[in-house]
Formats: structure tokens, sequence, C-alpha cells
């Protein structure tokens, strides 16, 4: 049990579907964060919440739209993805923006077909 | 801009020890950071190093010199179960985030 909690942990996916991934976090922490990670790539950083406000987009393709309704759930909709976005989503959470430690999820898993 | 750099892969068997290096180039940051991720898993952190030298917690070391834009991860009497990927992350001055190094595959054989 890490505390931050990722549905679905695996999800395939047409280049034309819409579907959405989800985070929760049950730690008390005020800041989450998606990350997109390649095989054979190091972690990338994709956005920022701290508060429930987005304070980082970092110049990723408007075909990947988050959500933070609160600052317990975080969400990643996705609409008519590319091949290269197949990749394990993770998401994280700290205390505060930036803070040591990060704790992850389990992440998803997403392939396009 | 930030850049790390890990071995891709180290190998070893249990009860060694094994040193995973990150070397990096960035103008300045907070500290360095280790997390663990084993297959199918998510990373979990180890350790970081604000300040230069060695921080440790049971098996597994961290060290951090920032004269020499080095730092490690000490891994002692080695199990199976550390059989996992290593990454190295730095939060670098100026407001940004995190940056993380490729990560290095740690096998760890009988």
């Amino acid at each position: 049990e890490t505390g931050v909690t990722q549905t679905p942990r695996h999800l395939v996916m047409g280049m034309t579907n819409k579907k959405s991934l989800k985070c929760e976090q049950h730690l008390g922490h005020n800041a989450m964060y998606w990350y997109k990670q390649s095989a054979k790539k190091p972690l990338e950083l994709m956005f920022v919440y701290n508060f429930k406000e987005q304070t980082e987009n970092n110049s990723v393709p408007s075909r990947f739209s988050p959500e933070c309704p609160n600052s317990s759930h975080l969400f990643l909709h996705l609409h008519t993805l590319q091949p290269e976005d197949s990749a394990l989503y993770l998401c994280a959470s700290s205390r505060r923006v930036r803070n040591q430690p990060q704790h992850f999820g389990d992440g998803t898993r997403l392939s396009i077909l | 801009g930030q850049s790390l750099e890990q071995p891709s892969e180290v190998t070893a068997v249990e009860g060694a020890i094994v040193q995973i290096n990150c070397t990096y180039q960035t103008s300045g940051f907070y500290g360095l950071s280790w997390y663990q991720q084993h297959d199918g898993g998510a990373p979990t952190f180890l350790s970081y190093n604000g300040l230069d030298g060695l921080e440790e917690t049971g098996r597994f070391s961290s060290f951090l010199s920032r004269s020499d834009s080095y730092g490690y991860l000490l891994l002692q009497e080695l199990q199976m179960k550390d059989s996992a990927s290593y990454f190295c992350a730095v939060r670098p001055r100026g407001g940004q985030n995190f940056v993380f190094g490729p990560g290095t595959r740690l096998s760890v054989l009988p």
C-alpha cells in the first residue's frame, strides 16, 4: 500500500478514444504530480498541482488534459493519443510542491493501438 | 539545463556491496535524492542528501559531493529483493521541479 492509488493499472485504447486516468492519495498531501515513464528514458514531469491549482505544465501536448478537483484527487484526461504516448503514467504526491519525498502510485500502463 | 547520468546496468551477487553513481550537470540544486523502483511497481523514496557527505539508512547509504558534481548510492549486504531500478533526482534552483536520472538497473545474482 503506497498511499497513492492509480486506476486503471492497464489501459489499451485506440487513437480516437477518450479515456481518463485517476489518481487518489490519502496522505494529506497538498501537491500532486503526473509523470510519464517511457522505456530507457528518464521520468518526465508533465503537470504539477499545488492546493488544486496547476503550477506547472511542462510543454505537454493538449491531447493530455489534467484535472484536480481537490487535493486528494487528480485526473488525466486522454483524447486522440498517438502511438508514442504509450508509456507508464505515474502519479505522485508530496506535502508541498517540490518537496521531498514524493510518494508514487503504481502507475497506469497505457498502450495506444 | 540540467542532466544526470547513471550507469544503465549493474550486476552483483548476494551479500556483496555495490555502488551506483550519479553525475550531474546543473548550475545549482537543493539536494540529491534516490528512488527505488521494482518491475511493475511504484518508485519509492530511499534517501536525500541536502549537504555534502554521507547519509546512512540501514543497508543503504548515499553520498554527495557538490564540488565534484557527483553522488552515489551504496547498497551493502545485497539481497535478491534489491534487484530493481534506482534513480537519482535533483531539484534545481530557480523554481523548477525534480529532474530524474535515466535509472540504473541492478541485478542481484545468487
